[in-house]
């Protein structure tokens, strides 16, 4: 059982590319959550994920941000056209059914746009 | 004003002292996280409490949920200590996080 396991570690994007996050969540965990670390702040919310369904995403911001739970496979954030500001660790998160409070987190992704 | 406020924000201390981390939140919560980061690295959960008192090794966790507070402390602190210790509030389906504080172990 490997955790959650979250790739890349690090992500280098130029100005207007896509970045791809992806997350796996631990074995039996079907609810994901997404967070943001920006340089210097603390960890925000983004999105809350079950199989096939966005739950809460209050926390993304409204444009060029998605995120996605498949049947099969990972957990994606899709950050279209990234902006300098985009720059931050983006952590991902999951918990059993019917116990979010017990969510463990992946290693997180460096993303840095040049 | 944040939902979450942790106290001191920077803490410096010489190995084997006994720290203490503060943590007061002003909403209903279900449970209290307290989270690690090193530098770079990723996020490890210490504790998860709702009521009472928790302990793990050197690690000793507090929440008095009538106060809305919550305190972790680290005895016979050492450098490997050295990191930046988060506390979170669960409220409703998400995490609220506290902007952490730096701890810094010297030898």
């Amino acid at each position: 059982n490997a955790g959650v396991m979250q790739n890349p570690r690090h992500l280098v994007r130029r100005r207007g590319q896509e970045a791809r996050l992806r997350c796996s969540p631990m074995k039996g965990h079907s609810h994901v959550y997404w967070y943001r670390q920006l340089p210097e702040e603390g960890l925000k919310f983004m999105v809350y994920l079950q199989k096939e369904n966005i739950i809460d995403e209050s926390g993304m911001p409204k444009e060029r941000f998605s995120a996605e739970f498949p049947k099969e496979g990972p957990s994606i954030l899709r950050i279209q056209q990234v902006v300098r500001g985009d720059s931050a660790a983006y952590f991902c998160a999951s918990s059993p059914p019917g116990t979010p409070e017990l969510a463990l987190f992946g290693q997180g992704t460096r993303l840095t746009v040049v | 004003k944040n939902e979450v406020e942790q106290s001191p924000q920077n803490l410096t201390a010489q190995e084997g002292e006994f720290i203490t981390i503060n943590c007061s939140y002003s909403v209903g919560i279900s449970a209290l996280h307290w989270l690690q980061q090193h530098p770079g690295g990723g996020i490890v959960s210490l504790f998860m409490l709702s009521s009472g008192k928790k302990k793990h090794g050197r690690l000793i966790a507090t929440i008095n949920i009538q106060e809305k507070h919550s305190s972790l402390h680290i005895t016979a602190s050492h450098p490997r200590d050295s990191a930046v210790y988060i506390c979170a509030i669960y409220n409703t389906d998400k995490l609220i996080f506290g902007t952490g504080t730096r701890l810094q172990v010297f030898p």
